[in-house]
């Protein structure tokens, strides 16, 4: 069965530090990879995806993250963060032959002190 | 995209009793999926929706306890039946319309019911 790890639970930054969430995932086949964000008080919405190609990816609001098929990893950066990017940040997947169903991480809070 | 309407927002019921949620999307979708989002928690798939078929369960989800209905291509219900404290979560809709030929797209979602059992 698919299982999407995600690193680090909480985690506290200070305005303009660079911030990199880590998430793994366990299986072997074609993915499909997301990353989707929920600020508080609102529903979850798509901050990046990757499907094919360029294994570097490019979000919303300067997020990006990198597909490393050899870690199965799909790590998401910010090199400068911002106040307003408070919310829980849920790595997911998806493989096709599973029927579309998207499988999600923990979750990580991160809360950027002002 | 999808825009995606839930109701109740939110509820409070005594246990023992059921509840059922309703999915509304502004287009028609392939597939809709219900998940629970316990407190602190990630988001779990009960089951998968289709149009015209029976849902399909995850693991540790029975349809007598999650009787899943999909009518048609733009709405589904979620009951949550025989309710107990540890069934307090918030409930999500999900939808994706994956191409003919089989490729993926995103999932959208709903705001959530928050549900309270007492």
């Amino acid at each position: 069965a698919q299982s999407v790890s995600q690193h680090n639970h909480h985690v506290i930054l200070s305005e303009a530090a660079s911030l990199e969430l880590g998430c793994n995932y366990s299986y072997g086949g074609t993915v499909n990879l997301f990353w989707y964000v929920q600020y508080p008080g609102q529903h979850l919405q798509l901050l990046l995806k990757y499907f094919s190609g360029d294994p570097l990816v490019k979000g919303i609001k300067g997020f990006e993250a990198e597909f490393i098929k050899s870690k199965f990893s799909f790590n998401l950066r910010k090199p400068s963060v911002q106040w307003s990017d408070t919310a829980e940040y849920f790595c997911a997947v998806n493989a096709p032959t599973g029927g579309f169903k998207t499988i999600f991480g923990a979750g990580t809070r991160l809360f950027v002190k002002a | 995209s999808a825009v995606i309407s839930q109701k109740p927002s939110r509820d409070i019921c005594q246990r023992g009793t059921s509840l059922t949620i309703q999915c509304q999307v502004d287009s028609q979708v392939t597939m809709m999926f219900w998940y629970r989002q316990q407190p602190g928690q990630s988001l779990t798939l009960i089951a998968t929706a289709n149009q015209g078929s029976e849902a399909t369960y995850e693991s540790g989800f029975v349809i007598d306890k999650f009787p899943i209905s999909r009518p048609n291509l733009t709405f589904s219900t979620l009951t949550v039946s025989n309710m107990s404290p540890e069934d307090s979560s918030i409930y999500l809709c999900s939808v994706k319309s994956p191409t003919n030929y089989g490729v993926d797209t995103e999932a959208f979602f709903g705001q959530g019911t928050r549900l309270t059992v007492v």
